[in-house]
């Protein structure tokens, strides 16, 4: 069974940093994409960054580029991300997901319970 | 950037019912389409993938069709369980960035 743990999230002010993990299990860690997915309250759903098996490439929204950074410990089975820079519309639940290749891209074949990350002072 | 829109913003339908959502995309993706149900307080679960394909453990009464720029989400005979947001994926430009959802489709109980 595929299973997605975050673990993380918090308040922090704007200007402040946090590393959010997603421990993963079920599945060959290593030989699949992973992505981090927001959703601001209320809204809808965002790519984040993500991240190829071997660690690179990796992808980011121009909303978080230069500020978050997407990695991973294959060895541990974990994805990170480091957020940086935070800014109050960073507030958001951030879901870790496992990607599955199909034709031109990638979809979220998994999704974690996601982490709640909130930016304010 | 391909925009992806999704109609109507709610619908409303009764259980036993069917219910048709749908998906547009501003430009061709071929059948690079996703669809997802996320429930309230949950994480979105995926339902559909290459546009017509039910993922591992999706009930048969979730269908897929469409390709191009218009796309179908179906649902036969609504159960308590299946009123939520639903969301459409393009896949067809990759990577992120360039990969979009639409805006939600919320499926309440008529």
């Amino acid at each position: 069974e595929v299973q997605l743990l975050e673990s993380g999230g918090d308040l922090v002010q704007p200007g402040g940093s946090l590393r959010l993990s997603c421990a993963a299990s079920g599945f060959s860690f290593s030989s699949y994409a992973m992505g981090w997915v927001r959703q601001a309250p209320g809204k809808g759903l965002e790519w984040v960054s993500a991240i190829s098996g071997t660690g690179n490439p990796t992808y980011y929204a121009d909303s978080v580029e230069g500020r978050f950074t997407i990695s991973r410990d294959n060895s541990k089975n974990t994805l990170y991300l480091q957020l940086n820079s935070l800014r109050a519309e960073d507030t958001a639940i951030y879901y870790c997901a496992k990607g599955r290749s199909h034709g031109s891209g990638i979809f979220c074949e998994y999704w974690g319970q996601g982490t709640l990350v909130t930016v304010s002072s | 950037e391909i925009v992806m829109t999704q109609s109507p913003a709610t619908l409303s339908v009764s259980p036993g019912d069917r219910a048709t959502l749908s998906c547009r995309a501003s430009q061709s993706i071929s059948i690079n389409l996703a669809w997802y149900q996320q429930k309230p307080g949950q994480a979105p679960r995926l339902l559909i993938y290459g546009a017509s394909t039910r993922a591992t453990g999706i009930p048969a009464r979730f269908s897929g069709s469409g390709s191009g720029t218009e796309f179908t989400l179906t649902v036969s005979s609504l159960q308590s369980e299946d009123f939520a947001v639903y969301y459409c994926q393009q896949y067809n430009n990759w990577p992120p960035p360039m990969s979009t959802f639409g805006q939600g489709t919320k499926l309440e109980i008529k």
